[in-house]
């Protein structure tokens, strides 16, 4: 199985506040996609990336893949409350069967 | 309307009994999964069925027997529960193998949260 190792583990800060969100491995993937999870919901995909090196912007959410498509980040700028949730990384699995996810990131931010 | 359904949401049950969690997907995906979030958070493929025919099996307890009727429909049976099967379970699905196709999307349902007393 392919490891994804997410940090920081937890992460509280206050409204306006930028932060970042790191997913490594030591596996190389063809893809990785990040997706969001609230309390009591499903987790949902905010972005996939695939070619090294790629940055992909959303809103106040900026993704990047690293140029060896073993690691990337997601950072986001001026934070707000309903930034609040888990953030995942997600890459293939050797099988290419199935998504292998990170152990994820809870972030609240407070007002 | 809700793409990805499971039912129950909430599952409250005793060592040693024996419960069923269903799943419905309605966006005409043909491959469709179970995961299981513990405590931690830390989400794991359990199976997955693409056109009703099982494609992944993890390392999962024989305990745990999922079916899928047609490809709608993948439901997980759980016998004789423990106190560790306590979690979340999530049913999902998508079009096509979602780690064969780059950028393939997986819709989750909103979580089964089955705790065993």
């Amino acid at each position: 199985t392919q490891l994804l190792e997410q940090s920081p583990q937890f992460l509280s800060i206050q409204e306006g506040e930028n932060l970042t969100v790191y997913c490594n491995s030591s596996s190389v993937f063809s893809s990785l996609q990040w997706y969001r999870q609230e309390p009591g919901e499903g987790p949902v995909l905010l972005v996939t990336v695939v070619t090294g090196g790629e940055v992909k912007k959303l809103k106040r959410l900026t993704f990047q893949f690293g140029d060896a498509r073993k690691d990337s980040s997601l950072h986001i700028t001026a934070a707000q409350p309903g930034d609040t949730g888990l953030y995942l990384c997600a890459g293939r699995s050797n099988s290419g069967y199935a998504l292998n996810f990170g152990k994820g990131t809870s972030l609240l931010v407070t007002p | 309307d809700t793409a990805v359904s499971q039912t129950p949401k909430y599952l409250v049950t005793q060592m040693g009994n024996d419960k069923s969690i269903k799943c419905e997907q309605n966006l005409g995906h043909d491959t469709m999964y179970w995961y299981k979030q513990d405590s931690k958070k830390f989400l794991k493929i359990m199976f997955s069925y693409n056109n009703k025919e099982l494609i992944i099996n993890e390392t999962v307890p024989n305990r745990f027997s999922p079916k899928s009727p047609d490809k709608a429909h993948l439901n997980l049976h759980i016998n004789s529960l423990e106190l560790g099967d306590s979690a979340v379970y999530f049913c999902a699905s998508s079009q096509g193998i979602s780690g064969q196709i780059i950028g393939n999307t997986i819709y989750f349902g909103e979580g089964s949260w089955l705790t065993v007393v």
